[in-house]
């Protein structure tokens, strides 16, 4: 099954204890975001990727890391996570081929995570 | 710059009525995609319908339909004879294509439409 697999789906840490999100897809998509949903803020950008070892700033970047070594894989790294980091995360890809528009995302399950 | 505007934080209709959700939005990106998205309560977020910023004829899926009007910059989505199971939250969303910003997304706040029996 074509799908977007994100882990953990339920996390709850204590603020600076560093903690990984992964993100993994199986439908050899160039491209892959992360998103962050708060209550009223609808999903804000945080780090997307055109492709392997390409990654670039969305408009919520502080306090995250990305990496994309593997072009299926797209880990979003909290270093040192604080209590305005918790939030629902959702990982996302698309194909890029020929990157129009049309070209849908795919979203994870997401992953609720709470800092203490 | 991207901006998406959703005016509505919650929209109620009656079962088998058509209801019409806001979105209007700003760019300088001379080409673009605009999107709905689903999100029930359990929370994964569901595809709709797209639009392209080119595209001369308005998208439809189903019962749904995307009333595009590119010199207001509003892209408001009709769902045509509500459901019960169309109670959820709705993004609209855009995404640049073709210049130095394809790959940055923004979306709406999001409206929460309750459809009621």
């Amino acid at each position: 099954e074509a799908q977007v697999t994100q882990n953990p789906r339920y996390l709850i840490t204590v603020t600076g204890k560093k903690l990984t999100v992964t993100c993994s897809q199986n439908m050899n998509h160039e491209y892959m975001s992360w998103y962050r949903q708060d209550p009223g803020l609808g999903l804000r950008q945080i780090y997307y990727s055109m492709n392997v070892e390409v990654t670039d700033k969305g408009d919520v970047p502080e306090g995250y890391k990305v990496s994309r070594k593997e072009k299926r894989n797209f880990p979003l790294i909290l270093e040192s996570p604080s209590p305005n980091q918790t939030s629902l995360y959702f990982c996302a890809s698309t194909p890029i081929r020929s990157f129009s528009g049309a070209n849908v995302l795919t979203f994870g399950a997401g992953s609720r995570l709470t800092v203490l | 710059a991207q901006k998406i505007t959703q005016t509505q934080p919650g929209m109620f209709v009656q079962e088998k009525e058509a209801v019409t959700l806001d979105c209007t939005y700003d760019t300088s990106d001379p080409s673009y995609g605009l999107f709905w998205y689903k999100q029930p309560s359990s929370g994964e977020m569901i595809f709709l319908i797209y639009q392209g910023s080119y595209d001369q004829q308005n998208a439809t899926e189903g019962r749904y339909s995307l009333n595009f009007q590119k010199a207001r910059k509003s892209a408001n989505l009709v769902i045509s004879a509500s459901q019960l199971g169309d109670s959820a939250m709705y993004f609209c969303a855009m995404r640049a294509t073709y210049n130095t910003n394809a790959g940055k997304s923004t979306f709406g706040d999001g409206t929460t439409l309750t459809v009621k029996p």
